[in-house]
């Protein structure tokens, strides 16, 4: 059965670095073709795909959110991660991670405040 | 990066209507593998998006088969052939063929 949990800070000032944790179950970030997504909603709006990271540690960003995006993973704690530097309000939403091989699990999503 | 344009953006449909929701691409997501990676998604209210349909076409485990997708190229249609009360919230289509990926702005379904 394959779950994804995400956590975070919940509240953060602006200017900080936010730092998210997908742990997940059910399949292995060592396996060849799985890949793990962040993907974010502001509240009341749409999705934005933020970055993946896939099984032989190759990377992709968002190129909007410019050079504040790192991700990365712990293939033996079954945990990919997040990092976003120098937050701003507009940061502030919902923060997803996804099995990005089909989308086809999501977490139940972590709400991230920026707020000074 | 690729617009995904989905219209109409409120519907409201009565139980037992058909419905479709159009997702058109500002450029063809035909992949060089020969995949089109278009999906679409359903977010219920509190809710995380669920997958309804995965390459175009393709429905995803325990959807039911009211939903179905189709389309090529640079235009997509999500069908719901019945409306039921739990099909209500927000729909999206999505694409991974192009980096960065992308989401429509949704299609919120209202139940009359």
């Amino acid at each position: 059965q394959v779950t994804l949990k995400e956590s975070g800070p919940g509240i953060l000032q602006p200017s900080q670095t936010l730092s998210l944790t997908c742990s997940f179950s059910g399949f292995s970030l060592s396996t060849s073709g799985i890949c793990v997504s962040w993907i974010r909603q502001p509240s009341g709006k749409g999705l934005e795909w933020l970055a993946t990271i896939c099984w032989e540690d190759s990377k992709g960003y968002n190129p909007s959110l410019k050079n504040r995006l790192t991700i990365s993973k712990d293939t033996s704690n079954n945990q990919a991660f997040l990092k976003i530097t120098s937050v701003d309000t507009a940061d502030t939403a919902i923060y997803y991670c996804a099995l990005t091989t089909g989308f086809d699990y999501w977490g139940q999503g972590v709400m991230v405040t920026v707020s000074s | 990066d690729v617009v995904l344009t989905q219209t109409p953006s409120i519907l409201s449909a009565t139980i037992g209507q058909s419905v479709s929701i159009s997702c058109r691409s500002s450029q063809s997501l035909l992949d060089s593998d020969g995949n089109t990676y278009l999906y679409w998604f359903l977010q219920r209210p509190g809710q995380s998006p669920q997958r309804l349909i995965y390459l175009v076409s393709n429905l995803g485990s325990g959807v039911p088969n009211r939903f179905s997708g189709s389309g090529s190229g640079t235009d997509f249609t999500l069908k719901i052939s019945g409306v039921e009360a739990e099909d209500l919230g927000v729909y999206y289509c999505m694409q991974a063929t192009h980096a960065p990926f992308t989401f429509g702005s949704g299609t919120k379904l209202e139940i009359k």
